[in-house]
């Protein structure tokens, strides 16, 4: 079955890090760009990051850059965003997704998982 | 980038034709062929149903159809059913538009 599965979202406060994992099926992992899309709550859709099939490349929103970092273990079929110094305004529910390169279109997403900053 | 100007809403009744329009700018929309537009029913993951301008994934009804005019894109829903009610986002370059919330009267 072609699908990607979040998890990992919760309550954290400011300034606390989390960690999002996302599994894969094969067929639409392996050898393909994969991202990280956000939606705080009522609004809309946000990139955030995206890495390349082999996690040598990795771009960067620039309101996460320096905080958050995308990584990938293709052996696992996974996809990670390890987040820190988080913020309220990261409040959102948190995709991952499959994007074609060159297009910039992201055809396969996840369930989302919700990340909550506050205290 | 700025995010692509989206309306806020749009409407129409069962079997009518809607569009949508995505204006972005001549370095986004205007300069490539690569706008996509997803559909997100509440509490769903969106959905890809436009890429390329104009090409409709597998799986898409022939209804959904997209274009594109200088520097702005439109998705165009015809024949409108009731689970065409929906938010509907474009995307160029990594760059989403502010969301269209598509009412079936």
């Amino acid at each position: 079955e072609v699908q990607l599965v979040e998890s990992g979202g919760g309550l954290v406060q400011p300034g606390g890090s989390l960690r999002l994992s996302c599994a894969a099926s094969e067929l639409i992992f392996s050898g393909y760009w994969m991202s990280w899309v956000r939606q705080a709550p009522g609004k809309g859709l946000e990139w955030v990051a995206n890495i390349n099939q082999y996690g040598s490349e990795k771009y960067y929103v620039g309101s996460v850059r320096g905080r958050f970092t995308i990584s990938r273990d293709n052996a696992e079929k996974s996809l990670f965003l390890q987040m820190n110094s988080l913020r309220a305004e990261d409040t959102a529910v948190y995709y991952c997704a499959r994007v074609r390169t060159i297009s910039n279109y992201f055809d396969y997403w996840g369930q989302g998982t919700l990340v909550t900053v506050s205290s | 980038q700025s995010a692509l100007t989206q309306p806020p809403s749009a409407s129409g009744s069962p079997g009518q034709s809607v569009t949508i329009s995505c204006t972005g700018t001549s370095s986004d929309v205007g300069d490539y062929n690569y706008v996509s537009w997803y559909q997100q029913h509440p509490g769903k993951a969106p959905k890809l149903m436009i890429y390329e301008v104009s090409k409709r994934p597998s799986g898409v009804p022939d209804r959904f159809s997209g274009s594109k005019s200088g520097n702005t894109a439109s998705l165009t829903v015809s024949g409108l059913q009731a689970e065409d009610e929906a938010d509907y986002y474009c995307s160029s370059l990594r760059v989403f538009g502010g969301g269209t919330k598509l009412t079936v009267l």
